[in-house]
């Protein structure tokens, strides 16, 4: 089954504590990215990668990091997490050549 | 920059009635767009998607949205919509670049709720 899986899926924590969110996708996508979604705004893009070694800012890049090592999978890195980056938080993935996103079941991380 | 504008923050809509959600969008060239679902505590499903072609586009459940190039608009629509439509509704605009899609831009969303 194609699927975007995020790990965990929910997580509360405390500020300052480096914490990893893992996103992995089955489909061979040479694209992935992560989103925020807050209320009243939507969902913003954080980071975005065409390709294993290649990544990018998106609109709301502070606080966070990124990698791509391999095709598959792209964590997303709070090195120092703060309160106000409580949100829920979605992975995503798609083929260079549509744009068409598929997304994971999203994280809801708190912090403290 | 492109932007996507979903004038309405909240509709209710009677269970059967019809349905349409307002979508505006910002963009320099030919956009692609998509309007994606999100019921409570899920995440984004894929209702459709406009590339080029007829620009009505018939999507999953029912759903249909209307490309009109001279309004800037994608507006969805559903002739009779069910209590399960009851969700959060985002429009969005592809971005691209030399290499090929990078990322969509979303409207901040449209919260659906069904009357009985």
């Amino acid at each position: 089954e194609a699927q975007v899986t995020q790990n965990p899926r929910y997580l509360i924590t405390v500020t300052g504590k480096k914490l990893t969110v893992t996103c992995s996708q089955n489909m061979n996508h040479e694209y992935m990215s992560w989103y925020r979604q807050d209320p009243g705004l939507g969902l913003r893009q954080i980071y975005y990668s065409m390709n294993v070694e290649v990544t990018d800012k998106g609109d709301v890049p502070e606080g966070y990091k990124v990698s791509r090592k391999e095709k598959r999978n792209f964590p997303l890195i709070l090195e120092s997490p703060s309160p106000n980056q409580t949100s829920l938080y979605f992975c995503a993935s798609s083929d260079l050549n549509t744009g068409e996103l598929f997304f994971g079941e999203g994280s809801r991380l708190t912090v403290l | 920059a492109q932007s996507v504008t979903q004038p309405d923050i909240h509709i209710t809509v009677s269970e059967g009635a019809s349905l349409e959600l307002r979508c505006n969008y910002s963009y320099g060239a030919t956009p692609y767009l998509f309007w994606y679902v999100q019921s409570p505590g899920q995440g984004l499903q894929l209702l459709l998607k406009y590339f080029s072609g007829d620009t009505l586009v018939q999507g999953i459940k029912g759903f249909e949205a209307e490309f009109k190039r001279s309004q800037s608009s994608f507006n969805l629509r559903k002739p009779s919509v069910h209590w399960s439509d009851a969700a959060e509704y985002f429009c969005a605009v592809g971005r691209y670049s030399g290499g090929g899609a990078d990322g969509l831009t979303f409207g901040k969303g449209t919260h659906l709720i069904i009357q009985p």
